[in-house]
């Protein structure tokens, strides 16, 4: 089944203790992006990647870093997460920018609160 | 810089039709979307329509851009239960960026 894996879907987590949100896609996409959603926000892009090895800063990345080392992984990682990064967050992927609609498929969401 | 606009919340009554509006600011946009999130869900897409496009019908879904006034709406028939989730109108701009607005809680009353 084409899908994107996040894991894991719930964190709690304290103050400074670094940690990352894994996700995988099974369907070749070059596209990858990260996501978060808040009350009253919508969904605020973080980072994005074109392809590998070539990664992004979106609307809001301070706080965040992320890696594309292979076509289909796209971890986040919050190096020293604060409670301002409690959030609900979904990676997406689609083929690829440029010619075509660039339809997003998105992950279940990983839900991450900051003690 | 590009904006997507729409109302936060919407209530309908179960049978009746829904219309789910949303207004963008880049006039290059190529592809304007509707992406559904149901609760504890990630957004799936609806449908999407091209911009040369002024409507786009599938089943009890339907697309109407008016590209003038840069407004897109999503009407769906008889509304049923299963439509209650949140409602994303995006954008894809010129740089190929795809803007999402903050999306409409759709409320189904009995």
């Amino acid at each position: 089944e084409a899908q994107v894996t996040q894991n894991p879907r719930y964190l709690i987590t304290v103050t400074g203790k670094k940690l990352t949100v894994t996700c995988s896609q099974n369907m070749n996409h070059e596209y990858m992006s990260w996501y978060r959603q808040d009350p009253g926000l919508g969904l605020r892009q973080i980072y994005y990647s074109m392809n590998v090895e070539v990664t992004d800063k979106g609307d809001v990345p301070e706080g965040y870093k992320v890696s594309r080392k292979e076509k289909r992984n796209f971890p986040l990682i919050l190096e020293s997460p604060s409670p301002n990064q409690t959030s609900l967050y979904f990676c997406a992927s689609s083929l690829g920018v440029g010619a075509g609609a660039n339809v997003l498929t998105f992950g279940a969401g990983s839900r991450l609160t900051v003690l | 810089g590009e904006d997507v606009e729409q109302s936060l919340f919407l209530s309908v009554r179960e049978g009746d039709s829904s219309v789910i509006n949303c207004t963008y600011t880049d006039s290059s946009s190529t592809y304007l979307y509707w992406y559904k999130q149901e609760p504890g869900a990630g957004l799936q897409l609806l449908t999407y329509i091209f911009s040369n496009m002024d409507m786009k019908q599938d089943q009890r879904l339907t697309v109407l851009l008016n590209k003038k006034d840069k407004h897109l709406s999503l009407r769906i028939a008889d509304t049923q239960t299963g439509d209650s989730a949140i409602y994303f109108c995006a954008e894809k701009g010129e740089d190929d960026k795809i803007i999402f607005g903050k999306g409409t809680r759709l409320h189904i009353l009995p």
